[in-house]
Formats: C-alpha cells, sequence, structure tokens
C-alpha cells in the first residue's frame, strides 16, 4: 500500500463508451501523474498536475480528458477510445516536481477497448 | 531528449545467482536515477534511488546500484538472490524542470527456485 489507490481496477468498455478512471492520494503530495504502461513498451507520461494546475501533456489525444479539482483527486475521462488504448494506465503523486522528487505509484486500472 | 536503455528484456537466474541488470541513459545536465519494481500483481514501488553524493546506492532487500557518470550508466545489482525476486525492474531518470521521469522498458526477472 502505498497511499495512492486507484478505482476502477479493471475496465471494459466499447468504443462508444464514455467513463472515468479516478485516482486519490493520502500522503499530502502536491503533484499527480497519469502514465500508461502498454505491453513491451515503456511507461509513458500522459499528464502532470501540480497544484491543480495540469503543467504537462504529451501529446495525448484529446479522447483522454484529464481533472484534478483538488491536489487529492485526479481523473482520467474515457471518451470514443480505440482498442489500441486498451492498457495499465497508473497514477502517480510526488511531493511536488523537483527533478528529486520521489513518485509514488497506484496499483493502476487495467483497461480492455473493445 | 532523455531516453533510457535497459539492455535485457527478460533474465533467468538461479536462486543464490548474483544479479546484474544494466541500464544507460542519455542527458547532458543533472539527473537523478531510479530503480522501481513491481512485483507480479502488484504496484510499481522504489527500490532505490541516487540524487547526489555516493555513487554506490543501496535500496531495500540487498539491492544496490553504481553510478558512473562517464558511463551514463546506473546498473542494478543484488549479490544472490531469491525466488522472491521475480518481479520487473524499471530504470527511470529525472531531470529538467518539470521533475518528469523517463522509464526505460523494463527487465523481467525470473528466479527459479
Amino acid at each position: 500500500e502505498t497511499g495512492v489507490t486507484q478505482t476502477p481496477r479493471h475496465l471494459v468498455m466499447g468504443m462508444t463508451n464514455k467513463k472515468s478512471l479516478k485516482c486519490e492520494q493520502h500522503l499530502g503530495h502536491n503533484a499527480m501523474y497519469w502514465y500508461k504502461q502498454s505491453a513491451k513498451k515503456p511507461l509513458e507520461l500522459m499528464f502532470v498536475y501540480n497544484f491543480k494546475e495540469q503543467t504537462e501533456n504529451n501529446s495525448v489525444p484529446s479522447r483522454f480528458s484529464p481533472e484534478c479539482p483538488n491536489s487529492s483527486h485526479l481523473f482520467l475521462h474515457l471518451h470514443t477510445l480505440q482498442p489500441e488504448d486498451s492498457a495499465l494506465y497508473l497514477c502517480a503523486s510526488s511531493q511536488g516536481v523537483l527533478f528529486g522528487d520521489t513518485q509514488y505509484f497506484g496499483p493502476g486500472t487495467r483497461l480492455t477497448v473493445l | 531528449a532523455q531516453s533510457v536503455s535497459q539492455h535485457n528484456h527478460h533474465v533467468i537466474l538461479s536462486e543464490a545467482a548474483s544479479l546484474e541488470l544494466g541500464c544507460n541513459y542519455s542527458y547532458g545536465g543533472t539527473v537523478n536515477l531510479f530503480w522501481y519494481v513491481q512485483y507480479p500483481g502488484q504496484h510499481l514501488q522504489l527500490l532505490l534511488k541516487y540524487f547526489s553524493g555516493d555513487p554506490l546506492v543501496k535500496g531495500i532487500k540487498g539491492f544496490e546500484a553504481e553510478f558512473i557518470k562517464s558511463k551514463f550508466s546506473f546498473n542494478l545489482r543484488k549479490p544472490s538472490v531469491q525466488w522472491s525476486d521475480t518481479a520487473e525492474y524499471f530504470c527511470a531518470v529525472g531531470g529538467g524542470s518539470q521533475g518528469n521521469l523517463i522509464f526505460g522498458k523494463g527487465t523481467k526477472l525470473s528466479v527459479k527456485p
């Protein structure tokens, strides 16, 4: 248990569905992240939020829409996804975004797009 | 652009064998270096990290890593592996102003009992 929780743990959705992934951190951190983990590829950073403000969007398609209502919660809204979007989506948090700050990861949401 | 290379995709060892997993990075500035581990069915967790000072870093569960600046390397070592070390190991580099981590593709370690 790292203090970062993610729900749901598994999600199957059709290409026309709308769903949301939720992440919550109980560590008092100020920065939160979304990563995509696909088989045989490095973890890909998607979004970074620092003090609720988005500081990084790593050229992610608009069918992924993040939301950070406060420093403890992070959402990833999904809409009209493609089968190639099937992956493990990881949330992480850190004290800040300084390059020395350790990131703590949640267990991930395994997403399957049919 | 930053990048991280992990040379081995899958390493298979017997218990008590010594382990060394390679990690090389490309980045011209000051970096911080991390090794994360992902046990089967579990979340990514920090194994060890290097910020500054002694280039030989000791982490949890008997792991250590050595930062060799001239070689842009941060190899992970353990003198004697156990079956419970079976996991996937990820090297990561942090640098730049946003603190983003760049991950390698990971090395899967299988330890035979």
